[in-house]
């Protein structure tokens, strides 16, 4: 089982629609969970962080974190083309000092 | 302005030839660490850093050296790179909390070693 695992998708949605993007983890002992944002060929910038289990909302995103069911997702609303991107998931710390992310889900909105 | 720098952003070199990408930062972070990035595979870390003189491995170091003698500065060097080392870098840092808190990112460096 990988570490962190997401669906590669692309995940396609139409302009509007909302885009849900899912993360699952393994290390049980992980207290921080991040969704970084990567455009094609630059660098991934973070866009929306979770500690707690329940919603955190900010803006258009909104994060889900379940750690009973080691499962975090990120909802998009009104996704717009500039949504774009390439979404990474990384679980903070846990067992271990490493930062690991998964290896993303390719999201298309299409106009 | 807050950031992490790396260069060069771009190198072409030959299998065997040496060389080192540098990063730095300017928020007095302890915590950095490389990454390299290839389609599929996602962002795999390479190397960390806990502070100054502490280093430790990550998912893919061989072929990989760093070293941290100060803080804001962490190099990435390829002893004798081989063609399989062609990839997207990426040099990050971390507050307060290492790991646990958000990671800032450089600009990347992509290799080609032919």
């Amino acid at each position: 089982q990988k570490e962190v695992e997401q669906n590669s998708g692309p995940l396609s949605v139409p302009e509007g629609a909302i885009a849900s993007l899912n993360c699952t983890y393994s290390d049980r002992g992980s207290q921080s969970f991040f969704w970084y944002r990567q455009y094609s060929g630059k660098s991934p910038e973070l866009i929306m962080s979770i500690y707690s289990n329940g919603d955190k909302e900010d803006g258009r995103f909104t994060a889900q974190l379940n750690k009973a069911s080691q499962y975090v997702s990120l909802l998009i609303r009104d996704s717009q083309p500039s949504d774009s991107a390439t979404y990474l998931c990384a679980p903070g710390g846990g067992a271990t000092n490493k930062l690991i992310f998964g290896t993303g889900t390719l999201l298309a909105v299409q106009p | 302005e807050a950031q992490v720098t790396q260069n060069p952003r771009y190198l072409i070199t030959v299998t065997g030839k040496k060389l080192t990408v540098t990063c730095s930062q300017n928020m007095n972070h302890e915590y950095m660490s490389w990454y390299r990035q290839d389609p599929g595979l996602g962002l795999r870390q390479i190397y960390y850093s806990m502070n100054v003189e502490v280093t430790d491995k990550g998912d893919v170091p061989e072929g990989y050296k760093v070293s941290r003698k100060e803080k804001r500065n962490f190099p990435l060097i390829l002893e004798s790179p081989s063609p399989n080392q062609t990839s997207l870098y990426f040099c990050a840092s971390s507050g307060p909390g290492g790991p646990n808190t958000e990671a800032f990112f450089g600009q990347g460096t992509r290799l080609t070693v032919v």
